[in-house]
């Protein structure tokens, strides 16, 4: 079944104590990015992948990092996180960056203490 | 920088009418367009994706408009069931012309189908 994995899904932790969250598509898709929702503001692109190694911010990048060192996944990195970084995560991905419909994963729900 | 808004917020219809979804943006210099249902806590599905070359999509019950020059696409629902209750937001992809391939999303509006 094509689809785009998150874990975890749910992940409670303290201040400045570091985490990943992994995200793994299995459909080959060039493009991969994390999106951040919360309430009243929407869904914000934190990072995108255009391929393997080729990363870059999208519009709320502090305080994040992420890597593309294989096609399929794509882990963000909270070297040092804090408690405006709680926030619902999803990770998506697409076949190619312009003309392809986008696809989403179940979402991790990050609460920082 | 591209923004897109989504009218009405929230819209509360009985079971069995059509509606619209409205969606609008300010840089018609778009890829695409796509519409996404969310529930509650969830990840977000696909509906619909229309090529800024296209004017519609159809898929079931559902159709989408775009019309990139005046930056406005509509989602319609036809027959609407309880089932149809979630979030629909409006994502639209950058042109490489306005310095982004992002998705920029809407903020949603959030569809109650009464029984």
């Amino acid at each position: 079944e094509a689809q785009v994995t998150q874990n975890p899904r749910y992940l409670i932790t303290v201040t400045g104590k570091k985490l990943t969250v992994t995200c793994s598509q299995n459909m080959n898709h060039e493009y991969m990015s994390w999106y951040r929702q919360d309430p009243g503001l929407g869904l914000r692109q934190i990072y995108y992948s255009m391929n393997v190694e080729v990363t870059d911010k999208g519009d709320v990048p502090e305080g994040y990092k992420v890597s593309r060192k294989e096609k399929r996944n794509f882990p963000l990195i909270l070297e040092s996180p804090s408690p405006n970084q709680t926030s619902l995560y999803f990770c998506a991905s697409r076949l190619a960056v312009t003309t392809y419909e986008q696809y989403f994963g179940p979402g991790t729900r990050l609460t920082v203490t | 920088k591209q923004e897109v808004t989504q009218i009405p917020a929230a819209l509360s219809v009985p079971e069995g009418e059509n509606l619209v979804l409205n969606c609008s943006f300010t840089d018609s210099a778009i890829y695409n367009l796509q519409w996404f249902r969310q529930d509650p806590g969830k990840g977000l599905t696909s509906l619909l994706l229309i090529q800024s070359s296209q004017r519609e999509q159809t898929s079931g019950r559902l159709n989408a408009s775009l019309d990139k020059s005046s930056g406005r696409s509509t989602l319609y629902i036809a027959a609407s069931q309880p089932g149809d209750s979630a979030t629909y937001l409006c994502a639209v992809s950058g042109s490489a012309g306005a310095g982004s391939y992002q998705l920029t999303f809407g903020k949603g509006t959030k569809l109650s189908v009464i029984p």
